[in-house]
């Protein structure tokens, strides 16, 4: 069964510091894994997401994500927060197989202080 | 304009009762998923359907039923048989394999 693992469950974060969200997956085949994001009061919206080549993906908002298949990683990273990026973070991941099953983490609440 | 629409966004029901959340994408996307959101809990699976009439159990489907008959629509049964019915339900769809999920705006369910 597959399965994620957000090991951050709350992080506080000056502004201009650099952010690294931790997310473990298991699955033993192919995979397309995806980090969202929760701003308060809205729904979720897609950050960025891989499913093949390049392991270091871009997304929306200077956000990065780099997919380590060796360590069954796909860590979010941003160079430097804003307070605009207070909201929960989740990772998940979609199977390769017949069923598109997708799975999400517990997600991370960032809370960037001014 | 196309998207998920989940109604209505707050439900009350009284414990014992069976309530039906509706969902209805004009995506014309095949998959279509329903989820639990619990505050620490993260997003939980109920049921997932890749196709018309058919669907497959998520990791917390007890207590919980649901239809695809229209691709367009996969309504969410909470039946007096879930113990802690009280939470936010999410409905999300994907058109294929690589692609992400959409998801609508949410229900919250509560049960007095």
């Amino acid at each position: 069964a597959q399965s994620v693992s957000q090991h951050n469950h709350h992080v506080i974060l000056s502004e201009a510091a650099s952010l690294e969200l931790g997310c473990n997956y298991s699955y033993g085949g192919t995979v397309n894994l995806f980090w969202y994001v929760q701003y308060p009061g809205q729904h979720l919206q897609l950050l960025l997401k891989y499913f093949s080549g390049d392991p270091l993906v871009k997304g929306i908002k200077g956000f990065e994500a780099e997919f380590i298949k060796s360590k069954f990683s796909f860590n979010l990273r941003k160079p430097s927060v804003q307070w605009s990026d207070t909201a929960e973070y989740f990772c998940a991941v979609k199977s390769g197989g017949g069923y598109q099953k997708v799975t999400f983490g517990t997600g991370t609440k960032l809370q960037v202080i001014p | 304009d196309g998207g998920i629409t989940q109604s209505p966004k707050y439900l009350f029901r009284k414990e014992g009762q069976n309530v039906t959340l509706s969902c209805e994408q004009n995506l014309n996307h095949d998959a279509m998923y329903w989820y639990r959101q619990d505050p620490g809990q993260g997003l939980r699976l109920i049921y997932y359907s890749q196709i018309v009439n058919d669907f497959q159990k998520g990791d917390i489907a007890e207590g919980y039923s649901v239809s695809r008959e229209k691709k367009e629509s996969f309504p969410l049964t909470v039946t007096s048989a879930q113990k802690n019915p009280t939470a936010f339900y999410l409905c999300a769809s994907s058109p294929d394999r690589v692609t992400e999920a959409f998801f609508g705006q949410g229900t919250r369910l509560t049960v007095v």
